[in-house]
């Protein structure tokens, strides 16, 4: 069974500080997805890493993966309040168009 | 640029019930997933409609089911309702076949079962 498996499921952080969100994966999926959601809302695109070693950033977050290792991370620097959201990252299944999902990791930034 | 839309934002619907789902896909899309998200999980794949034909699906049985028309927009139908149905309904859409770009997402439909 492909499984996606974040860590931290919680993460609550101050203003400032700097954090890693780990995403492991048991898939060969070459592409790993970070989406952030705010609640009550849908999904937005963040990040979409196409092969080993790939590495993105924008504002405060950095995604990186390492598919041999078959794990991403997502790192924050000085986390803002307006970073505060559930994260999820994501790899394409077996079937066309399905992606698989973590169970997402709810940042909680606290001035 | 019109983003990913969906109706209704909300439905109540009690154990038996049917129910229908509508999505319209970016302008310029033609693949349309849809998505279960039940409460505190991540969304779990239902099916995937490329050019009006389903072109993949996960692990969600005959009873729900659903089509793409021509414009590319999409109906998800879920037949004898269970509680378990409740969640929020996503729908997203790409370019392409697969998910080999990147699936926009829509608002959803938050879907109560009672």
């Amino acid at each position: 069974e492909l499984k996606v498996e974040q860590n931290p499921l919680f993460l609550s952080m101050q203003e400032g500080k700097n954090y890693t969100i780990y995403c492991n994966y048991s898939t060969t999926s070459d592409r790993l997805y970070w989406y952030r959601q705010d609640p009550g809302k849908s999904l937005e695109s963040l990040f979409v890493l196409l092969s080993n070693g790939a590495v993105k950033q924008e504002g405060r977050l950095m995604a990186s993966l390492d598919t041999k290792a078959r794990l991403s991370t997502l790192h924050i620097t000085a986390a803002v309040h307006d970073l505060s959201a559930t994260y999820f990252c994501a790899v394409d299944g077996e079937s066309q168009g399905n992606l698989i999902f973590g169970k997402g990791t709810k940042l909680s930034v606290k001035p | 640029e019109t983003g990913v839309t969906q109706s209704p934002t909300h439905l109540i619907k009690t154990r038996g019930q049917q129910v229908t789902l509508r999505c319209s896909s970016q302008s310029g899309h033609n693949t349309v997933s849809w998505y279960q998200q039940a409460l505190g999980q991540g969304p779990q794949f239902i099916f995937q409609y490329y050019r009006e034909e389903e072109n993949g699906r996960g692990n969600f049985p005959p009873r729900f089911s659903g089509l793409q028309f021509p414009n590319y927009s999409s109906e998800l139908n879920v037949n004898a309702l269970e509680l378990d149905d409740s969640a929020l309904y996503l729908c997203a859409s790409s370019t392409g076949q697969g998910a080999l770009e990147t699936q926009y997402f829509g608002p959803g439909t938050r879907l109560l079962v009672l």
